[in-house]
């Protein structure tokens, strides 16, 4: 089993449509967690740290669930400009990297 | 303007030659490390470094060299590369270990034949 795990995708969805993420890891001790946002080809960047209330940044939403050891990621109003592939990112102690998630958000 | 540079961007190299990737950051961060990317496995750390002269491996450190002569440099040595080797390189640094922000370098993309 992957340390942390994400499904691939590709999510394929309209302009303005709302969509979600998850992401699972193994490593109940796991203290931190972030998402990263990755355009194609290029290097990932910081999105959104994960905090154990949830977060929220404009129409991006962050939540924890511990007990069931996955995080989310909720993405509302689609833009075309958030097509990429979004990154799990939880600290065990080192950073592990999900494999990442194919967003497409079409018009 | 803070950044990470990598270079060069892109490489297509023999087996057996050596190489070295540079990486270099303007942000007088403490903790670089160097992450290979291939599809489906995610990012994976090769070598990373606490600080100054201070380097350990990551999770796949086999047939790569580092080291951290000054702070900002972060040089990746590949000493008898092989077509194993083949993939998309990120140098990152942060300010210090511990949750700040990761700053990746534009990437590397290095194939081996």
């Amino acid at each position: 089993r992957k340390e942390v795990e994400q499904d691939p995708g590709p999510f394929n969805v309209p302009e303005g449509a709302t969509v979600a993420f998850n992401c699972t890891y193994s490593n109940s001790a796991s203290q931190s967690f972030f998402w990263y946002r990755q355009d194609c080809r290029k290097e990932p960047k910081l999105l959104m740290s994960v905090y154990s209330s949830g977060n929220e940044d404009g129409r991006f939403t962050a939540q924890l669930n511990r007990a069931s050891q996955y995080i989310s990621l909720l993405i509302r109003d689609s833009k075309l400009s958030d097509s990429a592939t979004y990154l799990c990112v939880v600290n065990m102690g080192k950073l592990v990297f999900g494999a990442g998630t194919i967003l497409r958000v079409k018009s | 303007e803070a950044q990470v540079t990598q270079n060069p961007r892109y490489l297509i190299t023999v087996t057996g030659k050596k190489l070295t990737v540079t990486c270099s950051q303007n942000m007088n961060h403490e903790y670089m490390s160097w992450y290979r990317q291939d599809p489906g496995l995610g990012l994976r750390q090769i070598y990373y470094s606490m600080n100054v002269e201070v380097t350990d491996k990551g999770d796949v450190p086999e047939g790569y060299k580092v080291s951290r002569k000054e702070k900002r440099n972060f040089p990746l040595i590949l000493e008898s590369p092989s077509p194993n080797q083949t993939s998309l390189y990120f140098c990152a640094s942060t300010l210090k270990w511990g949750d700040y922000e990761q700053y990746f370098g534009p990437g590397t993309r290095l194939t081996v034949t």
